[in-house]
């Protein structure tokens, strides 16, 4: 089945507590990419990635860090997470350079105390 | 970069009538607006996208129309049934550029039975 994989899909950590959250997909696809979404606010995109070791910075990427050493695989990386920083986060993975359909991940929902 | 802004934020109509969404956009280069839909506790998926080399597209009881010369582009659903309820988010990019894809900030709808 083709689709878009995310762990863990809730956590809750504390202040300074570095973090992975994975992303992988089966699809074969060039394009992948982070957003977070908030209320009010709607996805807003913290990286993407056009292809294995391509990526760069969306509109939120403060305090966040991406690698792309796999075409399958974009995990992002939280080093020092803060309070800000929780929200529920999506990878989404898309043919091309983003601007064909995006397929969304079930979403992590991050808690920072 | 691009901006895009999303009206109403929350929309509610009756089961059976119309809803309309619309969104503007800043950057006249983009021509690749899609939308989508995110059911509670849902990720978003793509359910109409429209580039802009047409005007209008229809799928079914959806159809999105587009002014570029205005800037703006509209979702509208007609004969609304309550699995329509969710929350609607466009977005717009310039197609096979690299560039990111930016999100409107979402739309509520309701559709009262």
């Amino acid at each position: 089945e083709a689709q878009v994989t995310q762990n863990p899909r809730y956590l809750i950590t504390v202040t300074g507590k570095k973090l992975t959250v994975t992303c992988s997909q089966n699809m074969n696809h060039e394009y992948m990419s982070w957003y977070r979404q908030d209320p009010g606010l709607g996805l807003r995109q913290i990286y993407y990635s056009m292809n294995v070791e391509v990526t760069d910075k969306g509109d939120v990427p403060e305090g966040y860090k991406v690698s792309r050493k796999e075409k399958r695989n974009f995990p992002l990386i939280l080093e020092s997470p803060s309070p800000n920083q929780t929200s529920l986060y999506f990878c989404a993975s898309g043919q091309g350079q983003g601007t064909d359909t995006q397929y969304f991940g079930p979403g992590t929902r991050l808690t920072v105390l | 970069g691009e901006n895009v802004e999303q009206h109403p934020s929350t929309l509610s109509v009756q089961e059976g009538d119309s809803a309309v969404i619309k969104c503007t956009y800043s950057d006249s280069a983009s021509n690749y607006f899609p939308w989508y839909k995110q059911e509670l506790g849902k990720r978003p998926q793509l359910i109409i996208d429209i580039r802009s080399n047409v005007g209008e597209k229809k799928d079914q009881r959806i159809a999105v129309t587009l002014n570029k010369t205005a800037k703006h582009f509209s979702l509208h659903i007609t004969e609304t049934q309550p699995e329509d309820s969710a929350v609607y988010f466009c977005a717009a990019t310039l197609s096979g550029s690299a560039r990111q894809l930016t999100f409107g900030s979402g739309t509520q709808l309701t559709v009262l039975p």
